[in-house]
């Protein structure tokens, strides 16, 4: 398994500021994930993102709206920007550290107003 | 929508009884995965099933694969108060990203 930690766990935010969302895990792992959650939804990958190379996004999620780094191979950042209503979600990285299980950070939650 | 089905969309039981959640997905997979899901915090990895797998157990879980009507279901045994939470499917095609099935919530009641 691996142990994964996200900051901020929850945020407030006014529309049209953006806010950078960090996940750090306890091992290195190739690729990192993130996906939204939607209030009452499921999750949605937004983008993969491997060390060294730009993100990769999924369709309907924009590198302008949510920039993504990935400096080293235990940690990255997603940057939600200029945001909306529309962006109030709970944001959770994920890695697989080894195998096929794929685990999951804590979730940030974020309420933009 | 690629997303996967799960059916029920919600699911009220008494401690003690067993809960069933059925996942359905779209396409040939590699593995699929449940999570659980309490209050919306983050997600905790129950069990991988692979497609060569057709049943698979840990404690009181026990998680079934039918790659011939691409489906998959997730019992609990002897539940609990503390089961009480939302339950996601997600399968995995040719690589590690993970489609989500629509999800179950789940409550026990003691």
């Amino acid at each position: 398994s691996a142990v994964i930690s996200q900051k901020p766990s929850r945020d407030i935010c006014q529309r049209g500021t953006s806010l950078t969302i960090q996940c750090q895990v306890d091992s290195q792992v190739t690729m990192m994930f993130w996906y939204r959650q939607q209030p009452g939804q499921s999750l949605t990958l937004i983008a993969t993102a491997n060390q060294g190379s730009e993100a990769t996004y999924e369709s309907g999620f924009v590198i302008d709206k949510f920039p993504i780094s990935r400096p080293n191979l235990t940690f990255s950042t997603l940057t939600v920007s200029n945001m909306s209503p529309e962006d109030s979600s709970i944001y959770l990285c994920s890695v697989v550290p080894g195998g096929y299980e794929q685990y999951f950070g804590p979730g940030t939650r974020l309420t933009v107003t | 929508s690629q997303q996967g089905e799960e059916d029920p969309q919600a699911l009220s039981i008494q401690e003690g009884e067993n809960a069933t959640m059925n996942c359905s997905y779209k396409t040939s997979i590699n593995n699929l995965q449940w999570y659980r899901q309490n209050s919306g915090r983050g997600l905790v990895h129950l069990i991988l099933i692979r497609s060569n797998e057709r049943e698979k157990h840990s404690g009181r879980l026990r998680v079934t694969l039918d790659t011939s009507k691409k489906s998959s279901s997730l019992l609990i045994t002897a539940s609990r108060a503390a089961d009480t939470a939302s339950y996601f499917c997600a399968s995995s095609y040719n690589t590690d990203k993970l489609i989500f099935g629509t999800g179950t919530r789940l409550q026990v009641f003691p």
